[in-house]
């Protein structure tokens, strides 16, 4: 399995307070992603990044910051938590365009009361 | 952007016989096609993917067809096993995966015994 760690498993908050979920590789991967997965809809893609301080916006990045300050960390904040945004979150990483496929972490439940 | 679609929701079939899920695209300049298995609870893994200089691709009793011209590629999966089971997602994108995918809703495939 590739070796990403996302950290925390689960998180259960309060609408209204700032959430920050990790990402943290060991392969050494140029390319890193973060997606939400709900029923009915599959996993869309929120942020990503192609370098340190490279970042780039996907399908559904409203109400989410990410940054990347080193290669192997990649963070997802949420600046104040809505309801709407209980998900799951999976971290994905990649070496690169035509290089290597995406391997998915383990995924964070984040519970927005 | 690119849209995925895909079907059925739902596969039920006997243990033996073949699964066949489908999926198409929007755009097409999306280059890269990958498919990935899901357990409850667990994260995506990918199973197999292909390019579109390629029209089919196989690994063992997994193969994948790829028709650039209807913007449709497809999942078989011969002699199902009761491990078979989980929710299989396909995916699109552009930039052969650096950008980020799209994927399909995915589907529950059911190895009935």
């Amino acid at each position: 399995d590739a070796g990403i760690t996302q950290s925390p498993r689960h998180k259960v908050t309060e609408t209204g307070t700032p959430v920050t979920l990790r990402c943290h590789q060991t392969e050494n991967h140029r390319y890193m992603y973060w997606y939400r997965q709900d029923p009915g809809h599959g996993l869309r893609l929120i942020h990503y990044s192609y370098g340190v301080k490279d970042t780039d916006k996907g399908e559904v990045s409203d109400g989410y910051s990410v940054s990347r300050s080193k290669t192997e960390d990649f963070l997802l904040t949420l600046e104040s938590a809505t309801s709407s945004q209980t998900s799951v979150y999976f971290c994905a990483i990649s070496g690169g365009q035509g290089t290597q496929p995406q391997h998915f972490g383990d995924g964070t439940r984040l519970s927005i009361l | 952007g690119e849209n995925v679609e895909q079907h059925p929701s739902t596969l039920s079939v006997q243990e033996g016989d073949s699964a066949v899920i489908k999926c198409t695209y929007s755009d097409s300049a999306s280059n890269y096609f990958p498919w990935y298995k899901q357990e409850l609870g667990k994260r995506p893994q990918l199973i197999i993917d292909i390019r579109s200089n390629v029209g089919e691709k196989k690994d063992q009793r997994i193969a994948v067809t790829l028709n650039k011209t209807a913007k449709h590629f497809s999942l078989h999966i011969t002699e199902t096993q009761p491990e078979d089971s989980a929710v299989y997602f396909c995916a699109a994108s552009i930039g052969g995966g650096a950008d980020g995918l799209t994927f399909g809703k995915g589907t529950h495939l059911i190895i009935q015994p």
